[in-house]
């Protein structure tokens, strides 16, 4: 079993959709999530990081975390086409930690 | 520079030979990483690297993947006698010594290598 799972898409919403995206975790030992967005032929760029349980927001971008469940999500309000991208989930064990554990990514079109 | 930058941006290479990709840091960046994105999975961490030491390289998949850096600047992931499974897409990320896991990381867009 991986230690993060991912579902890989694709996904294909309407412009102004709000979108879901989820990842659930094996390991109770992370403790930091993030989210980040890769543009097609790009590097990953760092949307969102969390620590706790719960929400953080940011513009039309909401971080879930829920612990107990080991699953967390990304919302996307008001979705524009220049939000199509993949976007990977990503975590650690802990501040210092010298590698991020990747979920697959989710390819995501916004379609206007 | 600016970002992060790594070259070639593509490779193709014939299976056996070698390969030199090259990692160019944010400057004063001292931590930098090694990734690796294969088609349809998750990156994989490779190596990290802290000044010019390296004290985490357990995600080398084998002996045939070697790494170096020169003080806290370009980095260099070999990877000799090339097989099909090599075939990926290699990042770079640099960060502020190793805060990477509260998302310091900058990504370079990559090395996509493809071995035939």
């Amino acid at each position: 079993q991986k230690e993060v799972e991912q579902d890989p898409g694709p996904l294909s919403v309407p412009e102004g959709a709000i979108v879901s995206l989820n990842c659930t975790y094996s390991n109770s030992a992370f403790q930091y999530f993030m989210w980040y967005r890769q543009y097609s032929r790009k590097g990953p760029e760092l949307l969102m990081y969390t620590y706790s349980s719960g929400n953080k927001e940011d513009g039309r971008f909401t971080a879930q975390v829920d612990k107990s469940s080991k699953y967390i999500s990304l919302f996307i309000r008001d979705s524009q086409p220049s939000d199509s991208a993949t976007y990977l989930c990503a975590m650690s064990r802990a501040t210092g930690a010298n590698n991020l554990f990747f979920g697959t990514g989710t390819r995501l079109t916004v379609i206007p | 520079g600016a970002g992060v930058s790594q070259s070639p941006s593509n490779k193709v290479t014939e299976k056996g030979k070698d390969v030199e990709l090259r990692c160019d840091p944010i400057s004063g960046h001292t931590a930098l990483y090694w990734y690796r994105q294969r088609l349809g999975q998750g990156l994989e961490f490779l190596i990290y690297f802290q000044g010019n030491s390296a004290p985490d390289k357990s995600g080398l998949p084998s002996d045939r993947f070697s790494a170096e850096r020169t003080g806290e600047s370009v980095s260099t992931l070999t990877i000799q006698r090339t097989q099909q499974e090599d075939s990926a897409v290699y990042l770079c990320a640099s960060s502020f010594r190793g805060v990477g896991a509260l998302g310091g990381y900058t990504f370079g867009s990559g090395t996509r290598l493809t071995v035939v």
